[in-house]
C-alpha cells in the first residue's frame, strides 16, 4: 500500500515569506507526527496528533509554526515570517494507534520537505 | 541537551564483519527504544526496537541490546552487507501515551566490499 507522502519535495523560499508544508499519512493511522532535521543535527520533534485530542505543540520552537490535521488524515505544517534558521528537511510520520501499553507503535516517516530560506 | 547521543558520526566495516552502533541516553524516563535506517532523499525506515523491560532483540542479522544502568544500547548488525550502507539513527520514546520520539544525530555506516 502507499507509504506517507509530502509536497513539496523541496521548497526555496525569501526570508520573511509565509510557507505551507503536506503530509499525507498512512490511510488508517490514526497518529501524526512532524520532526525537522537540520544540517548535522538529529530529528527533532515538532508536533503531534492522535486522533481527535488536542495536539501535542510542545516541540514548536515558535509561535511562527503552526499545524493543523483536517479530518483526521491530511496535516499541513505552516511556518510563517520564515527565518534562515528554519532551513531544514521536514519529516512527516504516521503510526497506528494499538493501544498496548507495552510498546510503542512504529512511525513510519515520509520522504520529508527539504525547506531552504534564502 | 542532547538527551540521545550518537558519539560516533561515522563508521566503515568490512563486508561480511559485525557492525556495532553505539548509543547513550540521559532520560531515566525513556522506556521504549528504536533504531532507524536512513538512505539519502529517503525519510527514515524503522529497523528494530526494544523494551525497557528486555536487554535484548534480535531480527535476523540485527540485535539491539540494552543495558539500562548504562543507559547505553547497541545495534550489531552481522554480517555486514554493502546494502547496510546507511545513515543509523537511535531514538527512543517515553512508550505508551507519549509517543514522540528523541533522535540521535546518527552514525553514518559504510560497509566495505
Amino acid at each position: 500500500g502507499a507509504g506517507v507522502s509530502q509536497s513539496p519535495s523541496n521548497k526555496v523560499t525569501e526570508k520573511g515569506k509565509d510557507v505551507e508544508l503536506r503530509c499525507d499519512p498512512i490511510s488508517g493511522h490514526t497518529a501524526l507526527y512532524w520532526y525537522r532535521q537540520s544540517l548535522g543535527q538529529g530529528l527533532e520533534f515538532l508536533i503531534y496528533f492522535q486522533g481527535n485530542s488536542a495536539p501535542d505543540k510542545s516541540g514548536l520552537p515558535s509561535d511562527r509554526f503552526s499545524a493543523e490535521r483536517t479530518g483526521g488524515s491530511v496535516s499541513t505544517l505552516t511556518i510563517q515570517r520564515t527565518q534562515q534558521e528554519d532551513s531544514a528537511v521536514y519529516l512527516c510520520a504516521s503510526s497506528v494507534t494499538s493501544g498496548r501499553i507495552e510498546w510503542t507503535d512504529t512511525q513510519y516517516f515520509g520522504p520529508g520537505t527539504r525547506l531552504t530560506v534564502l | 541537551d542532547q538527551q540521545v547521543k550518537q558519539n560516533s558520526p561515522s563508521l566503515s566495516v568490512q563486508e561480511g564483519r559485525i557492525s556495532i552502533l553505539n548509543c547513550d541516553y540521559t532520560n531515566s524516563m525513556f522506556d521504549y527504544f528504536l533504531w532507524y535506517k536512513k538512505y539519502p532523499a529517503e525519510g527514515p525506515t524503522f529497523l528494530i526496537s526494544i523494551s525497557s523491560i528486555k536487554d535484548k532483540n534480535e531480527d535476523g542479522r540485527f540485535t539491539v541490546f540494552l543495558n539500562k544502568s548504562a543507559k547505553h544500547l547497541s545495534l550489531h548488525i552481522v554480517p555486514s552487507q554493502p546494502g547496510d550502507s546507511a545513515v543509523y539513527f537511535c531514538a527512543a520514546s517515553r512508550g505508551f501515551g507519549n509517543e514522540k520520539l528523541t533522535f540521535g544525530t546518527g552514525t553514518r555506516l559504510t560497509i566495505i566490499p
